[in-house]
């Protein structure tokens, strides 16, 4: 099946820090959605990106699909940006989403 | 309503007990899914609802789980003779289409003692 790597694992930045965050996936995928679950649980949905750039304030989103990769970009980061990162993505007519194991950032006021 | 709501938040059951998990979609929204989340790891899928019908229950671990939409809006989960390795946080998501974006809820926490 189609593999879904993300990266860093893990990051920590002092508030007011940028910071990349990158989603490899392994053949080619339907769309692609970027996550943000917060640390109370709640999984927000950020980016519904197959390809293309979208930004939305100080978040923005990158897909090159012939790579088989995607980027999120965070600017100017707030301790409120804290949570687990997750690129998840869709192939085939299953309509399944295959997510990656995520990326956890800590901002540190 | 506005968001996806889940209900209960929280739920603690004894083993062997019988649980159900509901799920109150977004207005409108005709694909529903369920996913199931272990403490440090991603969402895994469970089953899907394109309106009333179940098109996919492949994720379901057991027959033990059991998902029904009856009149294409909310949806319940239920399992049946809980067990320890039940214990996760059960999200339900949904979609105004197919392949379209996911609006989750805030899951329910099932802890099986």
């Amino acid at each position: 099946g189609i593999q879904v790597e993300q990266s860093p694992p893990d990051l920590i930045l002092q508030e007011g820090a940028n910071s990349t965050l990158r989603c490899n996936f392994s053949d080619s995928v339907n769309n692609l959605q970027w996550f943000h679950q917060n640390p109370w649980g709640q999984l927000i949905n950020l980016f519904y990106i197959p390809s293309g750039t979208k930004q939305n304030g100080r978040l923005s989103a990158t897909t090159v699909a012939t790579e088989r990769y995607s980027l999120l970009y965070i600017s100017s980061s707030q301790t409120t940006d804290s949570g687990v990162y997750f690129c998840a993505v869709e192939r085939g007519s299953n309509y399944q989403l295959i997510w990656g194991a995520g990326t956890k950032l800590i901002i540190k006021p | 309503g506005a968001g996806v709501s889940q209900s209960p938040r929280y739920k603690v059951a004894k083993r062997g007990q019988d649980v159900a998990l509901r799920c109150d979609p977004i207005s409108g929204h005709v694909s529903l899914f369920w996913y199931q989340q272990a403490l440090g790891q991603g969402p895994e899928f469970l089953t899907y609802f394109q309106n009333e019908a179940q098109l996919d229950k492949s994720g379901l671990p057991s027959d033990r789980f059991f998902a029904e939409r009856p009149e294409g809006s909310v949806s319940t989960l239920k399992i049946q003779r809980t067990q320890q390795e039940d214990s996760a946080v059960y999200l339900c998501a949904s979609s105004p289409r197919l392949g379209g974006e996911l609006f989750f809820g805030e899951g329910s926490r099932l802890t099986v003692l």
